[in-house]
C-alpha cells in the first residue's frame, strides 16, 4: 500500500484565499484524521471521521475551517478565507478502529502559509 | 489542560548508550498508549504501543515501560544510533477515541 496520501506537500497562498487540502487514507481504513501542528501547541487534532461521518471536530478553531469525507478514499479540509496565523504543518492520519488498539498511519503533511 | 506531557522538550544522547524518553498523562481512562517518531519534513510514523493490561512492551532496540499508578510512560532505546535523532511524540487514547498527542521530545544522538 502506497500509505497516506496528502496534496499538495507545500501550498503558498495570500490572506483571504480559500485553501484545500486533499488527502487519501489508506485503503480498507475506516478513521480519518487531520491534525495540525505548530511550534506553539505541537501536534492538535482538528476533526475525525468514522465510517465517513465526523465524529468529533471540536479541535476546529473556527467557521473558517470545514473538512469533508465524501467517500471512504477521500477527504478534504478546508480554510475560507485564509489567514497567516493558519500557518502550519497539517497532517491527515487513519486507522482502523477495532475498539481495541487504534495504531494511526500518518501522511507526509502539507506545509501552509499564508502570507 | 494537557492530558499528555512530555515535560523534555530536548535529550542529548552518545550513540551506544541509552536514551530514555518520559511520558505523563492524567486521564486514568487511557487504555493504549503510543510512541511515534517524526523525521524533518515527514508524517510522524509508527514506533511502538502499549496496552493499559501491561507494564512492558519490547520491539528489537525499543521498550515501552507503563507505570499506570504514577500514570507514566517511558521509552528506552538501547544502544543509541544517530539514525534515531529525531522528535519522539507520546500518545495515548481511549479504545475507539483519537489519539491525545503529547508536545515532543527531541533526540539528538551524536557519534
Amino acid at each position: 500500500d502506497a500509505g497516506v496520501i496528502q496534496s499538495p506537500r507545500h501550498e503558498v497562498t495570500e490572506m483571504g484565499q480559500e485553501v484545500t487540502l486533499r488527502c487519501k487514507p489508506i485503503s480498507g481504513h475506516n478513521s480519518l484524521f487531520w491534525y495540525r501542528q505548530t511550534m506553539m501547541r505541537g501536534l492538535e487534532l482538528l476533526i475525525y471521521f468514522n465510517n465517513n461521518v465526523p465524529i468529533d471536530d471540536s479541535g476546529m478553531p473556527e467557521d473558517r475551517f470545514s473538512a469533508k469525507m465524501p467517500n471512504a478514499s477521500f477527504s478534504t479540509l478546508k480554510i475560507q478565507p485564509s489567514e497567516p496565523r493558519d500557518s502550519a504543518v497539517y497532517f491527515c492520519a487513519s486507522s482502523f478502529i477495532t475498539g481495541k488498539t487504534d495504531t494511526q498511519y500518518f501522511g507526509p503533511g502539507t506545509r501552509l502559509t499564508v502570507l | 489542560d494537557q492530558q499528555v506531557k512530555q515535560n523534555s522538550p530536548s535529550l542529548s544522547v552518545q550513540e551506544g548508550r541509552i536514551s530514555i524518553l518520559n511520558c505523563d498523562y492524567t486521564n486514568s481512562m487511557f487504555d493504549y498508549f503510543l510512541w511515534y517518531k517524526k523525521y524533518p519534513a515527514e508524517g510522524p510514523t509508527f514506533l511502538i504501543s502499549i496496552s493499559s493490561i501491561k507494564d512492558k512492551n519490547e520491539d528489537g532496540r525499543f521498550t515501552v515501560f507503563l507505570n499506570k499508578s504514577a500514570k507514566h510512560l517511558s521509552l528506552h532505546i538501547v544502544p543509541s544510533q544517530p539514525g534515531d535523532s529525531a522528535v519522539y511524540f507520546c500518545a495515548a487514547n481511549q479504545a475507539g477515541t483519537a489519539l491525545i498527542f503529547g508536545k515532543g521530545t527531541t533526540l539528538s544522538v551524536s557519534s
